[in-house]
């Protein structure tokens, strides 16, 4: 299995710039998940989906970000006017959301910064 | 809220050693999932060991074992035989059973060094 694929890995942009994340899940995976890391607040979701309908969006920061999932192969994390406190790694994951744990498999992240 | 603390920011041993990263967490929940997870520079966010609440056995992964105190709320991680390839931060985790709250709640992560 290829695993979670997250596009660009890194992602250098201006301050107002319009930035958009990619990310393919686990093929077979129901739920999709957006986390963001920085040094400051550590790992926190920012939403995430079950059969491509948002379940939970508390931990969007503001109406400057926005996530879609057309399908269940495909998710994308929009930032629009970014800022330099965007700056972070963010990360996609995936699971089955079936019997068990549930166990979340990660991506390997896209790395933003904002000038 | 469930909140998840780790309380050692970093920690080193000795290769070949043993070492136990420290994990508390505080919920009202009585069942729940309790997770490790290994980032090494490569950022690449990597699942180490699981354990169920409900199980009253530890998990144990080769080398990685859990003391799970599910009335003190503690979950520490235990790495036998330490190894270089060991060396990366370590996020403790819980995810909540109920529908609807599937998302991971992280600790602050500990860098674990290891000294050959």
């Amino acid at each position: 299995d290829a695993g979670v694929i997250q596009s660009p890995r890194h992602e250098v942009t201006e301050m107002g710039q319009e930035v958009t994340l990619r990310c393919k899940p686990i093929s077979g995976h129901n739920s999709l998940f957006w986390y963001r890391q920085t040094m400051m607040r550590g790992l926190e979701l920012l939403i995430y989906f079950n059969n491509n309908v948002p379940i939970d969006d508390s931990g969007m920061p503001e109406d400057r970000f926005s996530a879609k999932m057309p399908n269940a192969s495909f998710s994308t994390l929009k930032i629009q006017p970014s800022e330099p406190r965007d700056s972070a790694v963010y990360f996609c994951a995936s699971s089955l959301r079936s019997g068990g744990t549930y166990e979340q498999y990660f991506g390997p992240g896209t790395r933003l910064t904002v000038t | 809220a469930q909140t998840v603390t780790q309380s050692q920011p970093e920690m080193s041993v000795q290769e070949a050693e043993t070492v136990t990263l420290s994990c508390t967490y505080d919920t009202s929940e009585s069942d729940y999932y309790l997770f490790w997870y290994k980032q090494p520079p490569s950022r690449q966010m990597i699942l180490v060991i699981r354990q169920e609440a409900y199980k009253q056995q530890n998990a144990t992964e080769n080398r990685f074992s859990v003391n799970f105190q599910k009335a003190a709320k503690s979950f520490s991680l235990k790495i036998s035989d330490s190894q270089l390839g060991d060396a990366a931060m370590y996020f403790c985790a819980y995810r909540s059973v109920i529908q609807g709250a599937q998302k991971l709640v992280f600790g602050q992560g500990t860098r674990l060094t290891i000294n050959p």
